[in-house]
């Protein structure tokens, strides 16, 4: 079975652009979940889909917003890229909401270059 | 509000058994996981255990879970140089989705 894959891998972009970051979860997994890491605030937590709804949101500003398909995949996107933007945006999947048993699987992460 | 700390270096010799630690403060965790991330890669799923176990054991892994200090640990036995990676713990909270809060991570350094 396929892992969850995200497109790019990496991307260098402006200040003041915009930048979409796409997500495929893992075949039969409807909640896609997205990640922000970098060096000094660690990993945080940005959104979460459920059957294209979302149904949580971290403490990021408007710029952060994201959608899910009906085929679970799921893209973010972030308007008007700050130098601090720079991270790596991590995909979860997972095969339905937490509390039965079923963790989150990570892809690789899209490296956001902002200069 | 939830917090989870973590040790940030741990040096171990191969063949010795690693042990990471982690403390968390929400008392109403459901899951606590591990995770490894290696270097230019995402996260990879090491093992989880659910709240009200006490241990959990899988292949060379061993989790401990002390709820009522707000403990886990991580043993690795027989660490070999590919266990060499930084790994996070993270709980998720009740009516919390698929949010989790991730500790700061523990770089393992095993050396020959």
């Amino acid at each position: 079975k396929a892992g969850v894959t995200q497109t790019p891998r990496y991307l260098i972009k402006t200040r003041g652009q915009q930048v979409t970051l796409s997500c495929s979860p893992i075949s039969g997994h409807r909640s896609v979940s997205w990640y922000q890491q970098t060096p000094g605030q660690g990993l945080q937590f940005l959104f979460e889909y459920f059957s294209e709804t979302q149904r949580n949101k971290g403490n990021f500003p408007g710029r952060f917003s994201g959608r899910q398909f009906s085929n679970s995949r799921s893209e973010m996107n972030v308007s008007t890229l700050e130098l601090g933007d720079s991270a790596l945006y991590l995909c979860a999947s997972s095969l339905a909401g937490q509390g039965l048993g079923s963790p989150l699987h990570f892809g690789n992460g899209t490296r956001l270059t902002v200069t | 509000g939830e917090d989870v700390e973590q040790s940030l270096f741990l040096s171990v010799r191969e063949g010795d058994s690693s042990v990471i630690n982690c403390t968390y403060t929400d008392s109403s965790s459901t899951y606590l996981y591990w995770y490894k991330q290696e270097p230019g890669a995402g996260l990879q799923l090491l093992t989880y255990i659910f709240s009200n176990m006490d241990m959990k054991q899988d292949q060379r892994l061993t989790v401990l879970l002390n709820k009522k200090d707000k403990h886990l640990s991580l043993r690795i036995a027989d660490t070999q140089t590919g266990d060499s990676a930084i790994y996070f713990c993270a709980e998720s909270i009740t009516g919390g989705g698929n949010k989790l809060t991730f500790g700061t991570g523990t770089q393992l350094k095993v050396e020959l």
